[in-house]
C-alpha cells in the first residue's frame, strides 16, 4: 500500500531543544516537500527537494534544516532558532513523470513546544 | 503578499444543493491550479486540478473552472453531501518552480441536512 508516513502524530518538546520530524514515502517519488500550517492560515513551504542529496529553501526556512540522503526519506529538524515552532507540519511528495503532477500529503505531525 | 486568496472563510450549503468555492490569484506566472480537501489534524487530500490551457475540468461531482483574464478559479460540488464538510484549499504553482505550491487560507464548507 503506497503512501507517505509521518511520525510521530503528536510531539512535545521543551523550548530550546532541537527536534526531528520523520517523513517516509514508498511512492517512488523524486520530489518531497515540507509545509507548515498555523491556525486560520494556509500551508507555507519550508523546504523542498527534487532529488536525492539536493534541497532548497522555501518561503519560511529560517530555523529549520533538512537532509535528503535517501529517495524515500526527507526528515525535518526544527531547531532552537525557530521562534514559533508550535504548528502542524505536513510532508508531501510528487512524481515527476508528467509535466503537471499533484502533491500527495502525509497525515501530519502536530508539534507543541512547551 | 498573499498571491492566492480565498476570501470566504466559511460556507454553509444544504445537502443536495451546489457548493461553490472561490479562489483568486495575483501571480500571472501560475499555470497549474489544484484543490485540496482537508479534515482537522489530517493531511490534505487532492481533489482536482486544472492547467492554464483549459478553462474547465470535471471529475464526478467536482468541477473546477478557470478564468485566466480575471485570475479567478472556482470549485463546484454538485450535489453536495454531508461528507463534503471539510476545509478546502486552493493552491497554485508556476512552471519552472519545481511545482512549489502556494496555498490560499482555506474555506470551511459545512453541508447541512
Amino acid at each position: 500500500d503506497g503512501g507517505i508516513t509521518q511520525s510521530p502524530k503528536y510531539l512535545f518538546r521543551k523550548e530550546g531543544q532541537n527536534v526531528t520530524l520523520s517523513c517516509e514515502q514508498n511512492l517512488n517519488h523524486d520530489a518531497m516537500y515540507w509545509y507548515r500550517q498555523d491556525p486560520g492560515q494556509g500551508l507555507r513551504l519550508i523546504y523542498y527537494s527534487q532529488i536525492v542529496n539536493d534541497f532548497q529553501k522555501g518561503d519560511i526556512a529560517e530555523g529549520y534544516s533538512v537532509s535528503r540522503e535517501k529517495k524515500e526519506s526527507f526528515p525535518l529538524t526544527v531547531t532552537s532558532a525557530q521562534k514559533n515552532p508550535t504548528a502542524f507540519y505536513l510532508c508531501a511528495s510528487r512524481g515527476t513523470s508528467g509535466y503537471y503532477n499533484e502533491q500527495f500529503f502525509g497525515p501530519g505531525t502536530r508539534l507543541t513546544v512547551l | 503578499d498573499q498571491q492566492v486568496k480565498q476570501n470566504s472563510p466559511s460556507l454553509s450549503v444544504q445537502e443536495g444543493r451546489i457548493s461553490i468555492l472561490n479562489c483568486d490569484y495575483t501571480n500571472s506566472m501560475f499555470d497549474y491550479f489544484l484543490w485540496y480537501k482537508k479534515y482537522p489534524a489530517e493531511g490534505p487530500t487532492f481533489l482536482i486540478s486544472i492547467s492554464s490551457i483549459k478553462d474547465k475540468n470535471e471529475d464526478g461531482r467536482f468541477t473546477v473552472f478557470l478564468n485566466k483574464s480575471a485570475k479567478h478559479l472556482s470549485l463546484h460540488i454538485v450535489p453536495s453531501q454531508p461528507g463534503d464538510s471539510a476545509v478546502y484549499f486552493c493552491a497554485a504553482s508556476a512552471a519552472g518552480t519545481a511545482s512549489k505550491l502556494t496555498f490560499g487560507t482555506g474555506t470551511r464548507l459545512q453541508v447541512t441536512l
